[in-house]
């Protein structure tokens, strides 16, 4: 079965300290992934999408790293700010036909501390 | 531009009531898809279309789910004499190049 996991469920920090969320999926022959942000109310938006050609991704103070061999990415935040608290998603699609949707791990809810 | 945009935001209904969602995806966008996001659950991946092909329908939790999409434009999915466990957040995604942009979501609550 294909499932996607996200550690930890839960992190809360100070600002401005640099963070890594985790990601691992069960299969390796992914056709891309993605990480999402998801605030209270509100629906998910897209952060960073990574090829399985690709190693990284980077935007902003964000950078997605892929790792498929090992079934692996990271959501490295640098001096992360209030601004940042959310739940963070990561997806995964194994079909680029779409046909399967997106799998999604259960997130990992950020608290940055002002 | 405009978004993803679904209707509507909050639907309270009846358990036995039927209930039509309705998801406008970005222009120009040939792929949407429905997710369904119960209470504490991550995201579960219902049904997808893409531009006039026939839709996988196998994500659909039961024969009560059915959806709908008129060409490259408006989706709908209905839900058949609800039922308290499909009380959840549905949302809408469309695509283009491989990214998927969600809509706010309908938050559904069947008494």
């Amino acid at each position: 079965k294909q499932e996607v996991t996200q550690i930890p469920a839960a992190l809360s920090v100070p600002e401005g300290e640099n963070l890594v969320l985790n990601c691992s999926f069960t299969d390796s022959a992914i056709y891309n992934l993605q990480w999402f942000r998801q605030d209270p109310g509100k629906g998910l938006t897209s952060l960073l999408l990574i090829q399985s050609s690709q190693r990284e991704q980077t935007s902003g103070r964000l950078n997605a790293s892929l790792d498929k061999s090992s079934g692996r990415s990271t959501l490295y935040i640098a001096a992360s700010q209030p601004g940042d608290s959310a739940t963070y998603l990561c997806a995964v699609s194994w079909s680029g036909g779409g046909a399967d949707g997106l799998t999604f791990g259960k997130g990992t809810h950020l608290i940055i501390q002002p | 531009g405009a978004g993803v945009s679904q209707s509507p935001s909050n639907k309270v209904t009846e358990k036995g009531k039927d209930v039509e969602l309705r998801c406008d995806p970005i222009s120009g966008h040939t792929a949407l898809y429905w997710y369904r996001q119960r209470l504490g659950q991550g995201l579960e991946f219902l049904i997808y279309f893409q531009g006039n092909s026939a839709p996988d329908k196998s994500g659909l939790p039961s024969d009560r789910f059915s959806a709908e999409r008129t060409g490259e434009s408006v989706s709908t999915l209905t839900i058949q004499r609800t039922q308290q466990e499909d009380s959840a957040v549905y949302l809408c995604a469309s695509s283009s190049l491989g990214t998927q942009y969600f809509g706010p979501g309908t938050r559904l609550l069947v008494l």
